[in-house]
């Protein structure tokens, strides 16, 4: 049984531009979540995907954004990106959106800014 | 809103020592806690986890974490450290009924031969 897939595992981009990155769910799981951990830090919960909607958002400004498809797997997309943006990017799927659901994550995709 | 903090960004041990990596937080109502390891270039796995009940929690590989009301602590232990044990640890609390967990900025354990 296949667990939490992301692509691609690196990636480097220029200020300004814009970046999409990919999340194939754990089995049977129906709930992305995105999170990004800056070096040294933890990670930093983005937002929640549930039936193809978000429903639950951290603080992060518009500029980042989402999207889940029928088959459960989720895109992020950074526009008009900032060296700040710089860090791995999680993704983690569960069975429900509860906090006592437990989340399984993905080996992350490390974004590079220049 | 909620805060974690974890005492010490690296923890070193010999083998075969008790491990204690600690965690205080800051909920305004009922905590969810949890704690998770990440191995180099891997996601984070969960440990173990405390939502209600039994305030002493087993997780895997041995570990354990007892939550502490009075002094807002969810410590995390085990007897006896292994070199498979090096990694970075990371404490994170939930509101109760609210999904948006915090993490704390992690303590890197090193176990010393």
């Amino acid at each position: 049984d296949a667990g939490v897939t992301q692509s691609p595992t690196h990636l480097i981009k220029t200020r300004g531009q814009q970046v999409t990155l990919r999340c194939s769910p754990k089995s049977g799981h129906d709930t992305v979540s995105w999170y990004q951990q800056a070096l040294g830090q933890g990670p930093q919960f983005i937002f929640q995907y549930y039936e193809e909607e978000e429903r639950q958002r951290g603080n992060f400004p518009d500029r980042f954004s989402g999207h889940q498809f029928p088959n459960y797997s989720s895109e992020l997309n950074v526009n008009a990106l900032l060296l700040g943006d710089s860090a791995l990017y999680l993704c983690a799927s569960s069975m429900g959106q509860s906090s006592t659901d437990t989340q399984y994550f993905g080996p992350g995709t490390r974004l590079t800014v220049l | 809103a909620q805060s974690v903090t974890q005492l010490g960004s690296h923890v070193s041990v010999s083998e075969g020592a008790l491990v204690l990596l600690r965690c205080n937080y800051s909920s305004s109502v009922p905590p969810y806690l949890f704690w998770y390891v990440q191995y180099p270039n891997q996601g984070l796995q969960l440990l173990l986890k405390y939502t209600t009940g039994a305030t002493l929690v087993k997780g895997i590989n041995g570990f354990e974490a007892e939550f502490k009301k009075s002094e807002t602590s969810f410590h995390l232990t085990k007897p006896s450290a292994h070199m498979s044990d090096a990694a970075e640890y990371f404490c994170a609390v939930s509101p109760g009924g609210s999904y948006i967990p915090t993490f704390g900025r992690g303590t890197s354990l090193i176990v010393h031969p």
